[in-house]
């Protein structure tokens, strides 16, 4: 049971270009979360989704999009990435959210733009 | 504006000594809480959580307690050992919402 990964670990980009991050969980969880954390501070949401075929924007959407074709697949796009979005980006899922369940984390992407 | 935030960002204590690690939320919605410890290069692992009908939950060295009179939780690791160094995140949520807000972070070093 590999619960939450992330694809890749290490990536470093010109600014300008455009890749995608991709997370896989295997717990059937109908919710996930892509966070970005920031040296100092804690975890931002920027999208998040309740199922598949849905998405919506979280606290810091604004360069990123992304799309869940697949329950068990989420994934994030820079579509011109900036030296802001370096960052490192965690996946995450859960059962469902009713406002008390746990979150599961991926091993994060480290992001790098230059 | 709602937060969740700490009020120190690194701890140092003494192995075997026991640490308590606190965090203030300022949304008194706020139903649900829950505590994350991150190791270097690895992502959020859960340690314990508590709903507000709750004042303390007991884990495995682990002790959260919550005061929603003044809108407070902390973190009580017990005999703390050199493999609890790490960042400790308390994070919140209410029912409805669809996500977590974290905090900032406290770094917990513990001296040999």
């Amino acid at each position: 049971n590999a619960g939450v990964t992330q694809t890749p670990k290490f990536r470093v980009l010109k600014t300008g270009q455009s890749m995608t991050l991709l997370c896989a969980q295997d717990m059937n969880h109908e919710y996930m979360y892509w966070y970005r954390q920031d040296p100092g501070m804690g975890l931002r949401l920027i999208h998040y989704s309740v199922g598949e075929g849905t998405t919506a924007k979280g606290e810091v959407p604004d360069g990123y999009n992304v799309s869940r074709l697949k329950k068990q697949n989420f994934l994030l796009g820079l579509e011109s990435a900036a030296p802001s979005q370096t960052s490192v980006y965690f996946c995450a899922s859960s059962y469902r959210d009713r406002g008390d369940t746990e979150a599961f984390f991926g091993q994060g992407t480290r992001l790098t733009v230059v | 504006g709602e937060s969740v935030g700490l009020h120190l960002p690194t701890l140092s204590v003494q192995e075997g000594d026991n640490s308590i690690i606190n965090c203030a939320y300022s949304n008194s919605a706020s139903d649900y809480f829950i505590w994350y410890k991150q190791e270097s290069g690895k992502g959020p692992q859960f340690i314990i959580d508590i709903r507000s009908n709750m004042d303390k939950r007991q884990g495995q060295r682990v002790t959260v307690l919550l005061n929603k009179t003044v809108k407070h939780l902390s973190l009580q690791i017990a005999a703390t050992q050199p493999g609890d160094s790490a960042v400790y995140f308390c994070a919140e949520n209410r029912t409805g919402r669809r996500a977590l807000t974290f905090g900032s972070g406290t770094r917990l070093q513990v001296q040999p």
